[in-house]
């Protein structure tokens, strides 16, 4: 199986500042048919669903603030919160779909300092 | 816009059987893949099978093969999980997931299956 490391397992920011979470897979995600990474970001908060906020790799989910982007490729991941609000505080994983045998990351919890 | 709507959470005894259910609109159904994704309580996501857009093809997490069974009906637009011989660390909530990105939710909001003694 594909292993999704994530990096920090947490993280403190002050509103305002940029947050920034990275992802590694244990093997290349780019599909080199199509040039896509089978990469996906997901924000939860507690009570809650797993939210999509970004798909392959760094295309961003209708009605998710711009504030949130993700890029990179083959391996290496990024999601960046420009400009963290008190509302983006959540726990954030990231996914890969290259296989059918879907792997997450263990997830990185945002918190305000 | 895509829908997916998880049912057949229950408590169940060690060694029970449960069958999940997932109901699924807004999309083409019998095109495309699909899959369940549980989460302990307190723990992260866990991938825990996905089965063919034709139910053909169907793959499991080593901690559900041969317990678990995925199935789908194509006529009925529903996915199913038959879950037997349960353990306690198959306490979770269980998502129904897809791939299909840009036309709504991707995942459903999940049903709960507790097993205790």
């Amino acid at each position: 199986d594909i292993v999704m490391t994530q990096s920090p397992d947490s993280l403190a920011v002050s509103l305002g500042e940029r947050a920034t979470i990275n992802c590694k897979s244990s093997q290349s995600i780019l599909y080199s048919s199509n040039n896509q990474n089978y990469l996906a970001w997901y924000q939860q908060k507690p009570g809650q669903a797993p939210k999509l906020l970004i798909y392959w790799a760094s295309t961003r989910e209708s009605g998710v603030p711009d504030r949130f982007s993700g890029s990179g490729s083959a391996t290496d991941f990024t999601l960046t919160i420009s400009s963290l609000q008190a509302e983006d505080v959540a726990l954030y994983y990231c996914q890969q779909y290259f296989t059918t045998r879907w792997t997450f990351g263990q997830g990185t919890k945002v918190e305000i300092k | 816009e895509v829908q997916l709507l998880e049912s057949g959470g229950d408590s169940a005894q060690p060694g029970g059987s449960l069958r999940l259910s997932c109901a699924a609109s807004g999309f083409t159904f019998s095109s495309h893949a699909i899959g369940w994704v549980r989460q302990a309580p307190g723990k992260g996501l866990e991938w825990v099978s996905t089965i063919s857009s034709n139910g053909i093809h169907t793959d499991y997490a080593d901690s559900v093969k041969g317990r678990f069974t995925i199935s789908r009906d194509n006529s009925k637009n529903t996915l199913y999980l038959q879950m037997n011989s349960l353990r306690a660390e198959d306490t979770a909530i269980y998502y129904c997931a897809t791939t299909i990105f840009g036309v709504g939710p991707p995942w459903g909001k999940g049903t709960t299956v507790t097993v205790s003694s």
